[in-house]
């Protein structure tokens, strides 16, 4: 099992360009995630999906949009980066919201900067 | 608003000794408390668990120590190694949507 894979591992971006950071987990998991980690900050929400073809808002959601068409693959879009964004992306994924089929397996992260 | 504030930003520790990393809640919502610790490069990952039922979970050189009418808990870690130099986060989570909220994290490092 290669459990949750990001891709890609690095991008960099020009202010206004467009990205997509794929995740896929081969967990037959319903819940997934993106969140960004930045200095001091934790890791915050940005959006999650109870189950295939489900989206939700989580902290930090402005700026970005999701979409699960398929039960494995949890996709994060940026339309137009801005510097702010620069940051490291993870991804998750769990059985369950809560409890002790909650818990979340995380991706490897992606490094994303915005110049 | 951050629901989950964690206690102290970083940590030195000796070797053999212990490490306490401490955190405070705010939503009364919440029922399970995870543990998670991130090596550098790596992704988070579940180290140990707890729900507000239990006032103390142990697993190894790893406690949880939990307070419900204070709404605190925070990590043990006894013996502390180099090896466990990382990045730990608490965080809390309830039914009700079942998102996770973290900590801030605590960057512990145990010197030799």
């Amino acid at each position: 099992n290669a459990g949750v894979t990001q891709t890609p591992k690095f991008r960099v971006l020009k202010t206004g360009q467009s990205m997509t950071l794929l995740c896929a987990q081969d967990m037959n998991h319903e819940y997934m995630y993106w969140y960004r980690q930045d200095p001091g900050m934790g890791l915050r929400l940005i959006h999650y999906s109870v189950g295939e073809g489900t989206t939700a808002k989580g902290e930090v959601p402005d700026g970005y949009n999701v979409s699960r068409l398929k039960k494995q693959n949890f996709l994060l879009g940026l339309e137009s980066a801005a510097p702010s964004q620069t940051s490291v992306y993870f991804c998750a994924s769990s059985y369950s919201g809560t409890g002790d089929l909650g818990e979340q397996f995380f991706g490897p992260g992606t490094r994303l900067t915005v110049l | 608003q951050q629901q989950v504030k964690q206690s102290p930003q970083s940590l030195i520790v000796q070797k053999g000794g212990i490490s306490i990393i401490n955190c405070a809640y705010e939503n009364t919502a919440f029922d399970y408390f995870p543990w998670y610790q991130q090596f550098p490069g790596k992704g988070p990952a579940l180290l140990i668990a707890i729900r507000p039922d239990v006032s103390e979970k142990k697993e190894g050189r790893f406690t949880i120590s939990f307070n419900k009418s204070a709404k605190q808990f925070s990590l043990h870690i006894m013996d502390s190694q180099p090896g466990d130099s990382a990045t730990y986060f608490c965080a809390g989570t309830s039914n009700q949507g079942g998102k996770l909220i973290f900590g801030q994290g605590t960057e512990l490092s145990v010197k030799p």
